[in-house]
C-alpha cells in the first residue's frame, strides 16, 4: 500500500522559514517523479513545485520560485520542501503526491500557516 | 500555460440526479486530463485519469470524456457519498500542471 506522511508544519512568522518533509513507503520511490501541491484555506488546489526521480531536475511556479527547494533523499525514501521568504500567502495546506504526470497518491496534507 | 476553465463552481443535486462538469483548456491536451474528488478535510483522491480512465475503487457511476480542448466529468444516480468538491487537471504541458478551479457538489 502506498503511503505518503508529511510533518513540518506549523505557525511561522512572516519573512521565516520552514522545512516539510514526506516519508515514502509502499514503492520504489527512486523511479517517481514527486511534487508538493498545496491548497489555501476554502481555496483551490495549486501545484508549488516537481522535482525528477534522481533530483537533477526541479520545477516551480512563478509563485514560489526563487523562495523554496524541494529535494529528494532516495536512500531514505523521503521528500522535502525548503520554504524561504515565507509569506502570508504561502498560508496553506501543503500535500506530498506522487507525480506520475498527474497526481497519484497523495499525503494526508500539513498545515503551514504564515502570520505574525 | 496552459488554463484550465471549469464550470460550473457549484452544483446542487438530488440523490439519483445525473451531473455534469465541464473543463475546457486553453489549447489542446490530447486527452491528459484527471479528475479528483475532495471531502472536506481531506486529500484529493484520483478518480479518472487519461480521460476516461477510471481509477481502481472508482465506482462506474463516475465517467469522464472529451477531446481536444473540451473534457467532461459525470456522475449517474447521484449518492450521498458523492457529496464533495472535484477538480480536473491537465497533465499534457508539464510543468507545470494546472488544475481547475473546482465543482462543490452539493445536495438539494
Amino acid at each position: 500500500e502506498v503511503q505518503l506522511v508529511e510533518s513540518g508544519g506549523g505557525l511561522v512568522q512572516p519573512g521565516r522559514s520552514l522545512k516539510l518533509s514526506c516519508a515514502a513507503s509502499g514503492f520504489t520511490f527512486s523511479n517517481y517523479y514527486m511534487a508538493w501541491v498545496r491548497q489555501a484555506p476554502k481555496k483551490g488546489l495549486e501545484w508549488v513545485a516537481t522535482i525528477s526521480t534522481s533530483g537533477s531536475r526541479t520545477y516551480y511556479p512563478d509563485s514560489v520560485k526563487g523562495r523554496f527547494t524541494i529535494s529528494r533523499d532516495n536512500a531514505k525514501s523521503s521528500l522535502y520542501l525548503q520554504m524561504n521568504s515565507l509569506k502570508s500567502e504561502d498560508t496553506a495546506t501543503y500535500y506530498c503526491a506522487r507525480h506520475d504526470g498527474y497526481y497519484h497518491y497523495w499525503g494526508q496534507g500539513v498545515m503551514v500557516t504564515v502570520s505574525s | 500555460d496552459i488554463q484550465m476553465t471549469q464550470s460550473p463552481p457549484s452544483l446542487s443535486a438530488s440523490l439519483g440526479d445525473k451531473v455534469t462538469i465541464t473543463c475546457q483548456a486553453s489549447q489542446n491536451i490530447n486527452k491528459y486530463i484527471a479528475w479528483y474528488q475532495q471531502k472536506p478535510g481531506k486529500a484529493p483522491r484520483l478518480l479518472i485519469r487519461y480521460t476516461s480512465t477510471l481509477e481502481s475503487g472508482t465506482p462506474s457511476r463516475f465517467s469522464g470524456s472529451g477531446s481536444g480542448r473540451d473534457y467532461s466529468f459525470s456522475i449517474s444516480n447521484v449518492e450521498s457519498e458523492d457529496i464533495a468538491s472535484y477538480y480536473c487537471l491537465q497533465y499534457d504541458n508539464l510543468p507545470p500542471n494546472t488544475f481547475g478551479a473546482g465543482t462543490k457538489l452539493e445536495l438539494k
